[in-house]
């Protein structure tokens, strides 16, 4: 079962950031907060993690707040191929599950 | 080079019919599942391998065997399949626990069909 909530879909603009928010209520303090999103017909792929810092790649930012009860994940400057399905997922580390819940349907627009 | 393939990439069948989709990873990882995305597009753990060793087994119809011959190969047999065994399914890998960063590798998908 998903423990995060998540907006059913939104749309970004081309070139602005993209903020994307995932409620995460009832994480415990060994649970981290992970992002993956689905281009249509692929398989998920993994964009970033954290567990209680801000964390930074080259593909997004995660900003997670003090209490640990949300998230957002920022995409700098969205691009066409941004669209996707965007899933947030808490795992407590070392579980061999991660639990996808029903994402984001993002769609970024010219 | 393809980290985690499939094979094959479409599927269509009738009911009834037995079926096998294959999955190999080219990563090292000693870690390996499968996973079900049905037309609703619901993602959900069927099975994991660690080291060809089953170690998660969801509720899943006992038609659906998966088989380890090493810890690259986790593949996929159905018996007897029915319309609702119609979906999207993927291949993925991992290091033992998900590894540091909890990162999956994820296959293009066996998309199944069943008429």
């Amino acid at each position: 079962d998903a423990k995060t909530t998540q907006p059913p879909s939104m749309d970004c603009a081309e070139g602005r950031a993209a903020n994307l928010p995932c409620n995460h209520s009832t994480i415990s303090g060994n649970e981290y907060v992970y992002w993956y999103r689905q281009i249509h017909s692929q398989g998920p792929q993994y964009i970033i993690h954290g567990l209680k810092n801000n964390e930074t790649n080259e593909m997004a930012s995660l900003i997670i707040t003090e209490d640990r009860k949300s998230s957002t994940l920022i995409l700098p400057h969205a691009t066409l191929r941004d669209t996707a399905v965007y899933y947030c997922i808490v795992r407590e580390y070392g579980n061999n599950r991660l639990a996808f819940g029903k994402g984001n349907q993002v769609v970024v627009i010219p | 080079d393809t980290a985690v393939s499939q094979t094959p990439k479409y599927l269509v069948t009738q009911m009834g019919n037995d079926k096998s989709i294959k999955c190999e990873q080219n990563l090292g990882h000693d870690t390996m599942y499968w996973y079900k995305q049905d037309s609703k597009k619901f993602l959900k753990i069927m099975f994991s391998y660690n080291n060809k060793e089953l170690i998660i087994n969801e509720t899943v119809p006992n038609r659906f065997s998966p088989k380890s011959p090493d810890k690259a190969h986790l593949n996929l047999h159905i018996n007897s399949l029915e319309l609702g065994d119609s979906a999207v399914y993927f291949c993925a890998s991992s290091p033992p626990g998900l590894g540091a960063t909890g990162e999956l590798f994820f296959g293009e998908g066996s998309r199944l069909t069943v008429l």
